[in-house]
């Protein structure tokens, strides 16, 4: 089955500063890769997401970039604000075109971000 | 629109009892995910169900099982509950199984 490392695990970056979250995964055949941010008291939001036959994209300060050769990729925030700081989760699938058989999404153990004042 | 409802949101349980959550989907939404959160093990998948069947599972024991009713509501029940069940319990939903997922606010169980 599918395995998501993601690194690392904690990440303090000063405000203004850009943050990286990288994940890697093992199954060639995935084909979707989200990024869910997990606030305090709050439920996991999906932020951005990327398909494999993209190699990057972005939304405002927030980008994604897909590397199918290395099997890996990564979350760039920029300019990172206080409201940044939450728990970031990376996934994989394989299944997000098989339009039926739902295996969940294989996720990585997530990334604290911690953004200094 | 309301998002993903999960009640309640704690719960605490002594070891053997059994314990059972409830999620409301977002309106519209016919598939209805669970995952365990562990700070150990991060999320992990339990199952999905579409349209009142489960789709698929993920590695866990038969202590773990759900339902869905055909307004799309789900429930998980643990049966013989166990220390390491102590975790934060995800529900997500979406409108089908190729489509993206929403999660509720969880459901934080501990189990004493």
């Amino acid at each position: 089955g599918e395995n998501v490392e993601q690194h690392p695990s904690t990440l303090s970056v000063q405000e203004g500063d850009s943050a990286v979250i990288k994940c890697t995964y093992s199954d060639s055949a995935s084909n979707y890769f989200p990024w869910y941010k997990q606030e305090l008291g709050k439920g996991s939001q999906l932020i951005i997401d990327i398909r494999s036959n993209v190699g990057e994209k972005k939304d405002q300060r927030i980008a994604v970039t897909l590397n199918k050769t290395a099997k890996h990729f990564s979350l760039h925030i920029t300019e990172t604000q206080p409201e940044d700081s939450a728990v970031y989760f990376c996934a994989a699938t394989d299944r997000m075109y098989s339009g039926g058989g739902a295996d969940g999404l294989t996720f990585g153990k997530g990334t604290h971000l911690i953004i200094q004042p | 629109k309301a998002g993903v409802t999960q009640t309640p949101r704690y719960l605490i349980k002594t070891r053997g009892q059994q314990v059972t959550l409830s999620c409301s989907p977002i309106s519209g939404h016919r598939s209805v995910s669970w995952y365990q959160q562990t700070p150990g093990q991060g999320l992990q998948f339990l199952f999905e169900y579409f349209s009142e069947t489960q789709r698929n599972k993920g590695n866990f024991p038969g202590r773990f099982s759900g339902r869905q009713f055909s307004n799309s509501r789900s429930e998980m029940n643990v049966s013989t509950l166990e220390l390491g069940d102590s975790a934060l319990y995800l529900c997500a939903s979406r409108w089908a199984t190729n489509e993206k997922l929403f999660f509720g606010s969880g459901t934080q169980l501990s189990v004493l």
